[in-house]
């Protein structure tokens, strides 16, 4: 159950695109259509913004988007907004009937 | 408006024991799985262990297998985490969250264990 792989911290300037991976392996993100993102604030809960690889949860901007190829995932934040600023953790299904996180990414607004 | 409101934590012993619990409220409860997910300090997120709907099923982190037992009673609307011969690796503050087989898609706001001396 090693975690999935994702940068440490990415940065962009408001109103341009990002784009943070998620990698795993054929047991997890490549195997299964069940890969989640999630956006957390500093003390908060997590937020889950996107689920299976690319749908969006009600209420979530559609400037948030995923895909995926092969082994790894992505999340694709547009039109950066300075609220966008916090970390994001990818998860993913995996064979053994569990779930695993990635380390998580902190996004930098410049 | 869903609801998730987690209690039990606090300062343990290594060694030592606590239960955690979940109270829900504003969604069906017994319709749902349930996940457990911590996060030590100024760390990522760890997903802990699942139970499926009616608590037929049950699925365990490799790092809390046979030390930590989910359980619910739809009920009462809760969830629950036994947590047993605790280690200072499992200080960390621990979400409940409300979700499907393969994701979570609400959370609690958390509750924090520490173990320590």
């Amino acid at each position: 159950q090693s975690a999935l792989t994702q940068p440490a911290s990415v940065s962009g300037s408001p109103g341009q695109s990002i784009t943070i991976s998620c990698t795993g392996t054929s047991s997890d993100v490549g195997g299964y259509n069940y890969v989640s993102w999630y956006q957390q604030h500093p003390g908060k809960a997590p937020k889950l913004v996107i689920y299976d690889v690319s749908n969006r949860p009600s209420g979530i901007s559609n400037r948030f988007s995923g895909s995926k190829s092969g082994n790894t995932a992505s999340l694709t934040i547009s039109g950066l907004q300075a609220e966008d600023e916090t970390d994001y953790y990818c998860s993913s299904y995996t064979s053994s009937s569990t779930l695993v996180f990635g380390g998580g990414t902190k996004l930098t607004v410049l | 408006e869903v609801q998730l409101v987690e209690s039990g934590g606090g300062l343990v012993q290594p060694g030592g024991s606590l239960r955690l619990s979940c109270a829900a409220s504003g969604f069906t409860f017994s319709s749902y799985w349930m996940h457990w997910v911590r996060q030590a300090p100024g760390k990522g997120l760890v997903w802990v262990s699942r139970i499926y709907s009616d608590g037929s099923s049950t699925n365990y982190a490799d790092s809390v297998k046979g030390r930590f037992t989910i359980s619910r009673d739809n009920a009462k609307n809760t969830l629950y985490l036994q947590m047993n011969s605790l280690r200072a690796e499992d200080t960390a503050v621990y979400y409940c969250a409300r979700g499907s087989s393969v994701r979570e898609d609400y959370w609690g706001q958390g509750t924090l264990v520490t173990v320590s001396s």
